[in-house]
């Protein structure tokens, strides 16, 4: 079955350290995939997205995610991160569209001072 | 600025009322979407539309219509066969069906 999976639920970093969060994805060919930020209480904003060509995609506020085919991940990171990234992060694909747009259960972002 | 208003941002239902959550989109886009999230669970699609007067169900349709009388409004109604119907809800939108989507900042609904 088509399955995303972001492994980790909670993830604390300091200021200015690195960060990267992981998503897994179990489909048969390769999907679009996104990455999306969510702040307490809104939307979703979207991050980035990779739908073919260089694996490694510059997204917004600094974040950029690689494609990786062979271990089936699309993981995010940021070289250095803000106490504004703090937030939930969520992995999505599709295969073919939004229609079928399959999120992960996202990953909770503390930022320690 | 172009955007997706979703209204009223907390919404609290009795039991076997019916409620209707409001989704409106300045943005000129064809596709429309509802989402509902619960803790933990990420999201999941409820119902989508892809043009004026026609929509699908998703992956959890059971307890909820939708209408799309016009291309800017796609409202959600939570209907009392909906048995758990608290969560926080999301409206978002697309210029077509595999461009990403732009989302409104939610209603969150209740039970009294």
């Amino acid at each position: 079955a088509q399955s995303v999976t972001q492994p980790d639920i909670h993830i604390t970093v300091s200021e200015g350290a690195s960060l990267e969060l992981r998503c897994n994805y179990s489909y048969g060919a390769t999907p679009y995939l996104f990455w999306y930020v969510q702040s307490p209480g809104q939307g979703l904003q979207l991050l980035l997205k990779y739908f073919s060509g260089d694996t490694l995609v510059q997204g917004i506020k600094g974040f950029e995610a690689e494609f990786k085919r062979s271990q089936s991940s699309f993981n995010l990171r940021k070289p250095s991160v803000h106490w504004s990234d703090a937030a939930e992060y969520f992995c999505a694909v599709a295969l073919y569209n939004n229609n079928d747009m399959r999120f992960g259960a996202g990953t909770r972002l503390t930022v320690k001072p | 600025d172009g955007g997706i208003t979703q209204s009223p941002k907390y919404l609290f239902r009795k039991e076997g009322q019916n409620v209707t959550l409001s989704c409106e989109q300045n943005l000129n886009h064809d596709a429309m979407y509802w989402y509902r999230q619960d803790p933990g669970q990420g999201l999941r699609l409820i119902y989508y539309s892809q043009i004026v007067n026609d929509f699908q169900k998703g992956d959890i349709a059971e307890g909820y219509s939708v209408s799309r009388e016009k291309k800017e409004s796609f409202p959600l109604t939570v209907t009392s066969a909906q048995k758990n119907p608290t969560a926080f809800y999301l409206c978002a939108s697309s210029p077509g069906v595999v461009q990403p989507q732009h989302f409104g900042d939610g209603t969150r609904l209740s039970i009294l």
